[in-house]
């Protein structure tokens, strides 16, 4: 039973474009959002998070979207960069719990 | 100054040996945990302590043990290892108050059982 869905295992974006990671998630008891970036042979670096009451989130290039009665968030990264090519994982925490689910991940990858 | 940090980064064993992954945070937070990430890249929790005090146990087999000597080190002990327990292994910690659903990761142990 997967709860956090990341549909799209890669996308490919060019230098300067939008990027527009999707995450999909089915337990309504999910109270917050976080996104990880996730380079080769490190572990997930906390990038950006939304409480479930919020529907945006802004910081700096990232914005996190949340749309919960379609039980949807989207990460947009503007405009890209090359080192933001990674995987980038979608999460959520039901706060009591305080333990991540997490999505299977998109790997981003930004030309030139 | 890593901030979680883990030992080994890489593991290789034979099947039915028994190993244990160290891990240790220094950012004063009192929960820690342990994730597995298996060869579909899907990141599971495994474990959970508060303080010492196991608050997350997600049906992992009897042969995990996680240890807890103090709130800044989280160690797991593999017993009996088996060829399914192949997997990069990621511990984790995460503060109180606004910050505590954020988890700050170590970079892994990627452990290989032959």
């Amino acid at each position: 039973d997967q709860q956090v869905k990341q549909n799209s295992p890669s996308l490919s974006v060019q230098e300067g474009r939008i990027s527009i990671l999707n995450c999909d998630y089915t337990n309504s008891m999910f109270d917050y959002f976080l996104w990880y970036k996730k380079y080769p042979a490190e572990g997930p670096t906390f990038l950006i998070s939304i409480s479930s009451i919020k529907d945006k989130n802004e910081d700096g290039r990232f914005t996190v979207f949340l749309n919960k009665s379609a039980k949807h968030l989207s990460l947009h990264i503007v405009p890209s960069q090359p080192g933001d090519s990674a995987v980038y994982f979608c999460a959520g925490n039901t706060g009591t719990a305080s333990k991540l689910t997490f999505g299977t991940g998109t790997r981003l990858q930004v030309t030139l | 100054d890593t901030a979680v940090s883990q030992t080994p980064k890489y593991l290789v064993t034979q099947m039915g040996n028994d190993k244990s992954i160290k891990c240790e945070q220094n950012l004063g937070h009192d929960t820690m945990y342990w994730y597995k990430q298996d060869s579909k890249k899907f990141l599971k929790i495994m474990f959970s302590y508060n303080n010492k005090e196991l608050i997350i146990n997600e049906t992992v087999p009897n042969r995990f043990s996680p240890k807890s000597p103090d709130k800044a080190h989280l160690n797991l002990h593999i017993n009996s290892l088996e060829l399914g327990d192949s997997a990069v292994y990621f511990c984790a910690s995460s503060g109180q108050g606004a910050s505590k659903n954020i988890q700050y990761f170590g970079a892994g142990t990627r452990l290989s059982v032959l």
